[in-house]
């Protein structure tokens, strides 16, 4: 499947370093979302763009920082890190975020980046 | 904000039997009603979804149930195969597009 695309796929960082994830979705989107799936917990909505501009940031610690340059590539910067943070990072694209509540779009999920903290 | 519930977290049948899974919302405004089927390492992907407009959804051996007075909705899957072992997502929404999920269930189906 080459909707939506991530890279890495795995990835082990220390607690210092800096690292960025990268989401590619090829279905001519315009909305795209990062979720943290981490064990027995449900999936976590951490941030949504609608055309390229942040529409929501679910509480999240600014040591995650996303960036949206197009409407087709997302990013999720991370600098110093825990060891909690350890999770599959999932990217997810739909047709369009917040038009009316009653055409919700359906949420196309890449295959996520597994990352460990040590 | 919109809580999900779901139910049970661990599902084990035997193949050919049936599997009914079950989520609870407390958003009335609520209106779209998705299921994820996740294998393991793999993406999640839409099996099936559904929207306020209707009570009932089928597809094949998969289903979903919907009633809005009592805010849950179940899916069905039956005559189950190994090939349905994985674990199952319901997810509503609230707001624009986003999405409040459950926390999952494992479904084995044992040859």
């Amino acid at each position: 499947e080459t909707g939506v695309t991530q890279t890495p796929r795995h990835l082990v960082m220390g607690m210092t370093n800096k690292k960025s994830l990268k989401c590619e979705q090829h279905l001519g989107h315009n909305a795209m979302y990062w979720y943290k799936q981490s064990a027995k917990k449900p999936l976590e909505l951490m941030f949504v763009y609608s055309l390229e501009e942040r529409v929501e940031n679910n509480s999240v610690p600014s040591r995650f920082s996303p960036e949206c340059p197009n409407s087709s590539h997302l990013f999720l910067h991370l600098h110093t890190l825990q060891p909690e943070d350890s999770a599959l990072y999932l990217c997810a694209s739909s047709q369009d975020w917040g038009l009316s509540a009653s055409s919700t779009d359906t949420q196309y999920f890449g295959p996520g980046t597994r990352l460990t903290v040590l | 904000g919109e809580n999900v519930e779901q139910h049970p977290s661990t599902l084990s049948v035997q193949e050919g039997d049936s599997a009914v899974i079950k989520c609870t919302y407390s958003d009335s405004a609520s209106n779209y009603f998705p299921w994820y089927k996740q294998e393991l390492g793999k993406r999640p992907q839409l099996i099936i979804d559904i929207r306020s407009n209707v009570g009932e959804k089928k597809d094949q051996r998969i289903a979903v149930t919907l009633n809005k007075t009592a805010k849950h909705f179940s899916l069905h899957i039956t005559e189950t195969q190994p090939e349905d072992s994985a674990v199952y997502f319901c997810a509503a929404n609230n707001a624009g597009n986003m999405l409040t999920f459950g926390g999952g269930t494992r479904l084995m189906v044992k040859p």
